[in-house]
């Protein structure tokens, strides 16, 4: 237990569908981040929250679409996702400058 | 661009030995330093954090820091096959918003410890 848990694990979905992925930090921390992770390339930041106020919007296509309800979730609406849009999509939070990020176990998302 | 550089490997070490890993970052900006273990198929696992010139020694674990040349690395003494995984150097930009922070990682470093 990370005290970061992201749902589902593993994703399959078509190109039409629409599908929300959820993450929910245990940890008391006031920031929440959304990264992507394609093979070979660096860690993406996509999204940022701070006390649940979106901070950084990292270019991300409208098609993802982030929600931070409180300050314990965070969630990622996906709909019409394309093939590249495949990857591990990561979850983290943290909650001081000092201190990195802890990340959850991601979303492994197959778009067919 | 605030970009940080790792050479990507695969570094083989054999068991025993020290493995070093090597970044470096263009931001001169930059206040944090962390290098991150992610085993496959896993997420990122914070393992150290450095903040001034120097080392920081936490078990077989040293980071090396240099603000002036702008690189940072990471030595794993007496290397195991566990430590088999690939390392992630993440630098903060300075940037930073009601605790939230923005790092900008490396594409990571595939580490394989041969027994």
């Amino acid at each position: 237990e990370t005290g970061v848990t992201q749902t589902p694990r593993h994703l399959v979905m078509g190109m039409t569908n629409k599908k929300s992925l959820k993450c929910e930090q245990h940890l008391g921390h006031n920031a929440m981040y959304w990264y992507k992770q394609s093979a070979k390339k660096p860690l993406e930041l996509m999204f940022v929250y701070s006390l649940e106020e979106r901070v950084e919007n990292n270019s991300v296509p409208s098609r993802f679409s982030p929600e931070c309800p409180n300050s314990s979730h965070l969630f990622l609406h996906l709909h019409t996702l394309q093939p590249e849009d495949s990857a591990l999509y990561l979850c983290a939070s943290s909650q001081d400058l000092l201190v990195g990020y802890t990340f959850g176990s991601g979303t492994r998302l197959t778009v067919v | 661009q605030k970009e940080v550089e790792q050479n990507s490997g695969p570094l083989s070490v054999p068991e025993g030995a020290i493995a070093s890993l090597n970044c470096t970052y263009s931001d001169r900006g930059s206040q944090s330093f962390f290098w991150y273990r992610q085993y496959s198929g896993k997420s990122p696992e914070l393992i150290m954090s450095i903040y001034s010139n120097g080392d920081k020694e936490d078990g077989r674990f040293t980071a090396q820091l240099n603000k002036a040349s702008q690189y940072v690395s990471l030595l794993i003494r007496d290397s195991q096959p566990s430590d088999s995984a690939t390392y992630l150097c993440a630098v903060n930009g300075g940037w930073g918003v009601g605790g939230a922070q923005k790092l900008v990682f490396g594409q990571g470093t595939r580490l394989t410890i041969n027994p």
